[in-house]
């Protein structure tokens, strides 16, 4: 079965810190793999994906995520956080049927000045 | 720019009554989404519908019905409101099999007493 985990209910971090919110997923065959930042009482917003290719890639914002096939991860990343980036931080995975996303539970970033 | 739109933004329902949540979206998007946020659980697919004329159950379709208008809109119904129905509920689109993510709506915070 198709399942995103976010082991972290909140994360929190100092500005200027590099931050990571972590991400496992299983899925059947490739995975697409994506994260979403949702702001306080706003809809979910697209950060970046993972299709293939490179397995670092680059989003919004500053940033990043890194697929780890062997250890079924894509854990968020950002060398240095802001104040602004506190928000709900969401991953999700496309299975196979490209009508269903599955999302992870979400993880808070607290970013304290 | 106006994206997904969903209308109400918030709404009290008394348990039994009925009402149906709008949504719409302008970007010529094939498919369109009902999800459902709850504290702690992430996003939960209610409904979705792959095209115009179709629709199809998510994860949590009881109570729920949905109709694909046309192709920029997409309402979901509550016939007969519970208070397990109390939730944020989000409608997104996406152009094609979903790859470059979805579009979200700002959501209707949804309570019912």
């Amino acid at each position: 079965a198709q399942s995103v985990a976010q082991p972290e209910d909140q994360v929190n971090v100092a500005e200027g810190n590099p931050l990571t919110v972590k991400c496992t997923y299983s899925v059947s065959g490739n995975p697409y793999l994506f994260w979403y930042v949702q702001y306080p009482n706003r809809g979910l917003q697209f950060l970046l994906k993972y299709i293939t290719g490179d397995n670092l890639v680059k989003g919004s914002y500053g940033f990043e995520a890194e697929f780890n096939k062997s250890q079924t991860s894509f854990h968020l990343k950002k060398p240095s956080a802001l104040v602004s980036d506190s928000a709900l931080y969401f991953c999700a995975v496309r299975d196979g049927n490209f009508n269903k996303f599955y999302f992870g539970s979400g993880t808070k970033l607290n970013v304290k000045p | 720019n106006a994206g997904v739109t969903q209308t109400p933004k918030f709404q009290v329902l008394k348990t039994g009554q009925s009402m149906t949540l709008q949504c719409a979206q302008d970007m010529n998007h094939n498919s369109m989404y009902w999800y459902r946020q709850d504290p702690g659980m992430g996003l939960r697919l209610i409904y979705y519908s792959a095209s115009e004329g179709t629709t199809d159950k998510g994860e949590v379709p009881n109570g729920y019905n949905v109709s694909r208008l046309n192709k920029r809109e997409f309402s979901l119904r509550l016939e007969s409101a519970a208070p397990s129905q109390t939730s944020v509920y989000f409608c997104a689109s996406s152009e094609g099999q979903g790859v470059a993510g979805y579009t979200f709506g700002s959501g209707t915070r949804l309570t019912v007493v």
